[in-house]
């Protein structure tokens, strides 16, 4: 079993629309949990980190829920430029920076 | 505030041969990290130093990668000899400490293709 998993997708939306990305983990000991987006040929930039109490930052919402060992994000009002792949990303010990990475949902935003 | 270098851009090898890429993090971080990203996958730590010491290795292949962090701040990355399979993006990230991802950032990567 992967560590972080994700939908690989592509999910093909139009513009405007309502996404939500799903992503499981496996070891219920992992302390931080992020949200990362990467563009095509480009390298994986920090979105937002994602907190218990579930955070939101304008059109994007993240949520954790530890018990289930699940994580969201939901995209609301989705534009062109939110295309890209979204990466589920795990850290699971404070004593080190180790971050484990899903393999990415590609979002592709249409007109 | 500069970003993580990374040299070169782009490699291409053939098989068997030996590459070497170059990471010049943040000034100031402590930490360095070297990850692999295969096409359609996530990035995957190869190896994690704090300051010019290794913290983890374990994904490493150590027959054929080697990585080293002399003076703890540039870094290298070598692979002798390549294998098809090592065609992916190299990533080099760093951030201010050891357990925090205060800062953590990435480079903009080294894509190998080996043919």
């Amino acid at each position: 079993r992967k560590e972080v998993e994700q939908d690989p997708g592509p999910f093909n939306v139009p513009e405007g629309a309502t996404v939500a990305f799903n992503c499981t983990y496996s070891n219920s000991a992992s302390q931080s949990f992020f949200w990362y987006r990467q563009d095509c040929r480009k390298e994986p930039k920090l979105l937002m980190s994602v907190y218990s109490s579930g955070n939101e930052d304008g059109r994007f919402t993240a949520q954790l829920n530890r018990a289930s060992q699940y994580i969201s994000l939901l995209i609301r009002d989705s534009k062109l430029s939110d295309s890209a792949t979204y990466l589920c990303v795990v850290n699971c010990s404070s004593n080190t920076g180790k971050l484990i990475f899903g393999q990415g949902t590609t979002l592709q935003v249409k007109p | 505030e500069a970003g993580v270098a990374q040299s070169p851009r782009y490699k291409i090898i053939e098989k068997r041969q030996s590459v070497a890429f170059w990471c010049n993090p943040i000034s100031g971080h402590a930490t360095l990290y070297w990850y692999q990203q295969i096409l359609g996958q996530g990035p995957k730590l190869l190896i994690q130093f704090q300051n010019n010491g290794v913290v983890d290795d374990s994904q490493l292949p150590k027959d054929r990668f080697s990585a080293e962090r002399l003076k703890g701040v540039d870094s290298t990355l070598k692979i002798q000899p390549a294998k098809l399979e090592d065609s992916a993006v190299y990533l080099c990230a760093s951030s201010f400490s050891r357990g925090g991802l205060h800062g953590y950032t990435f480079g903009s990567g080294t894509r190998l293709t080996v043919v």
